[in-house]
Formats: structure tokens, sequence, C-alpha cells
């Protein structure tokens, strides 16, 4: 399985900051996404990391609040800006060995922010 | 688009008993499923996965789940409980995100209790 390693674990947030969230994935992972649970809640998809450009966001989720970036293959950065209580969730670094529906998406252990 | 409903928010068990998870899907072509796992306070685990193969998929820790195509089911099943099952279960389909790679779709969850 693929290595997915994901910092901070955990944070405090004051409202109005902004968190970036650093995820490093072993190479066999070739796509990066981005994911939030809310809590009590399943799995959102935010966006698909691309290397080198800008990523791709799901419906709901746009570039001014969470900018994502991929410098390379095995690092993506996501910055939660300006943060308010509802921003309170646990978002996770996925990376998948390939495009397709078939292949795994591995995920790392997440990183839980609560926005005070 | 595609769809997966988890039947049971919360399924509890004895030690020892069997476990059933149950999953239906929405799709309009062959899907490929997943199980995830969820322990307290940890990241998602891949359980199993089916990819148009053979319906009855074998995964970790004794769980296997059966694709129904004709019943648009993927129940996640185990002959015997184990106290270290108890954890949040995910059922999972796989859709093609708008950055074009593999969208997984996640069923709201079943929370599994393991009773002495």
């Amino acid at each position: 399985s693929a290595v997915i390693s994901q910092k901070p674990s955990r944070d405090i947030c004051q409202r109005g900051t902004s968190l970036t969230i650093q995820c490093q994935v072993d190479s066999q992972v070739t796509m990066m996404f981005w994911y939030r649970q809310q809590p009590g809640q399943s799995l959102t998809l935010i966006a698909t990391a691309n290397q080198g450009s800008e990523a791709t966001y799901e419906s709901g989720f746009v570039i001014d609040k969470f900018p994502i970036s991929r410098p390379n293959l095995t690092f993506s950065t996501l910055t939660v800006s300006n943060m308010s209580p509802e921003d309170s969730s646990i978002y996770l670094c996925s990376g998948s060995t390939g495009p397709f529906s078939g292949n795994t998406i591995y995920f790392g252990e997440g990183s839980w922010l609560t926005v005070v | 688009a595609q769809s997966v409903t988890q039947l049971d928010s919360h399924v509890s068990v004895s030690e020892g008993t069997p476990v059933l998870l149950r999953c239906n899907y929405s799709s309009s072509y062959s899907p490929s499923l997943f199980w995830y796992v969820q322990h307290p306070n940890k990241g998602l685990q891949l359980l199993l996965k089916y990819t148009s193969a053979a319906t009855l998929v074998k995964g970790i820790n004794g769980f296997e789940a059966e694709f129904k195509k004709s019943e648009t089911s993927f129940h996640l099943t185990k002959p015997s409980a184990h106290m270290s099952d108890a954890a949040e279960y995910f059922c999972v389909v796989s859709d093609k995100g708008a950055g074009g790679g593999n969208k997984l779709t996640f069923g709201t969850g079943t929370q599994l209790k393991v009773e002495l």
C-alpha cells in the first residue's frame, strides 16, 4: 500500500486565520486529492491536486477558500483560509496509484482542525 | 451521478457473532466499490475493493463483501466479530471527479459496536 503522511495532525486555530496542511506521498502515488470530513459526517472531496498547475475543485469548493499547491509529484499543501468555526473538520490527503475507478485510493491519517 | 446508501447508521453485535453491514449503490455503469474502516482518532484504511472481477471479494481481517448487480448491493460481512472491529465503516463508489481522475463518493457510514 502507498504511504501518505500529513502534518499537522491536530491544531486549534483562531477565527480569521489561515492554516496550511502539508502532505507527503510515496512514489507509487500518481494522483493526489484532498477530502474534508465534518464532525459526525462522511467524507467529501474538495479537489484534485494537479502537479504544477491549479487544482480542480469540486462543486461547492473554491480556490480562494482552499488554495492547493502541488509543486511536485509527491508533495501537496492545502490551506484553509480565513477560518471560521464551520471549518472545524478533519482534512484528509489521499493518493491514488492511477486515474482509473478501480485504482485504490489511500488516505493519510488526517489533520484535525478546531477553529475557536 | 453515482451514490451510495448505507442502510444502517449503527449496528451492534456480540463478540463472536456474524457481522452484516449493508450497502446499496446507484450507478449508470459498472462501478468500482470499496469498503473503508475508520477507527477512533485514526485515518481511513481500505478493507476491500470490487473492480469487476470476482463478485465475492475477500479483504483484510476476515471481512468479505459480495457484489450483487441485480440487487445493486455490496454488503460487508464477517463470520465472527472481534472487539477490535468496533469502528466506523464506509461503503464507497468510485466515479470520475472534476479533475478527471477517480473520485470517491462515500456513504454516510455505519458505526459498528461489538459487545462482550
